[in-house]
């Protein structure tokens, strides 16, 4: 089974509304971390936002945050008043346990942002 | 250095020959991971080194791929025999904690021809 799905390929929004990008995973860990990056075209991995599996609050960071239901195993970005600018690809990613190790990432979605 | 450097950016090489790929993580960083993204792909995660630990080898799709770190900072990814479906961009990061985000470089793109 896959640790991270995204079953969005693609998502349209209009600039300055909202969007969410779906996000589930799979861990029997009960530590873990989930992390979403940002692509553009230009190919550098932006991170945006981490989400701890013990953190009681929904993690924010200016116009992401991210809406984590633990029982649901979910973890959908929210984008709030998207731009131009926004138009990417947009990975979710996993680390499991509490000790070193890698990011498992899901396959993502394009985002594109029209005026 | 500022952030994570990777070179050459661009690297063509005909079928059947060998390419290392350099990746010079974040000073201080003691996590270094390769990844591989193949066109319109996720990430695929290749190795993970940290610290003085054994490297988690085990995402490497075959033993033409082997990669070293030398003195727990740059690390160099070896491609012996390329073939064409080893094309890809190559991506290296590096963290400073097991829960610290991943700092990216900015990738080798492989095009073996």
């Amino acid at each position: 089974a896959q640790k991270i799905t995204q079953t969005q390929p693609g998502m349209f929004v209009q600039e300055k509304e909202a969007v969410t990008l779906d996000c589930t995973y799979d861990t029997s860990d009960p530590s873990y971390g989930l992390f979403w990056y940002k692509q553009p075209s230009s190919g550098e991995m932006i991170f945006l936002i981490y989400q701890g599996s013990y953190d009681q609050q929904n993690a924010t960071e200016g116009r992401y945050s991210l809406n984590f239901q633990k029982a649901r195993k979910s973890a959908n970005l929210v984008i709030s008043a998207s731009q131009l600018g926004d138009s990417a690809m947009y990975f979710c990613a996993m680390r499991e346990g509490a000790g070193y190790s890698t990011l498992t990432f899901g396959k993502g979605t394009m985002l594109l942002v029209s005026p | 250095g500022a952030g994570v450097s990777q070179s050459p950016s661009n690297k063509v090489t005909e079928k059947g020959k060998d390419v290392e790929l350099r990746c010079d993580p974040i000073s201080g960083h003691t996590a270094l991971y390769w990844y591989r993204q193949s066109l319109g792909q996720g990430l695929e995660f290749l190795i993970y080194f940290q610290g003085n630990s054994a490297p988690d080898k085990s995402g490497l799709p075959s033993d033409r791929f082997s990669a070293e770190r030398t003195g727990g900072s740059v690390s160099t990814l070896t491609i012996q025999r390329t073939q064409q479906e080893d094309s890809a961009v190559y991506l290296c990061a590096s963290s400073s904690d097991s829960y610290e985000k991943l700092f990216f470089g900015s990738g080798t793109q492989l095009s073996v021809l």
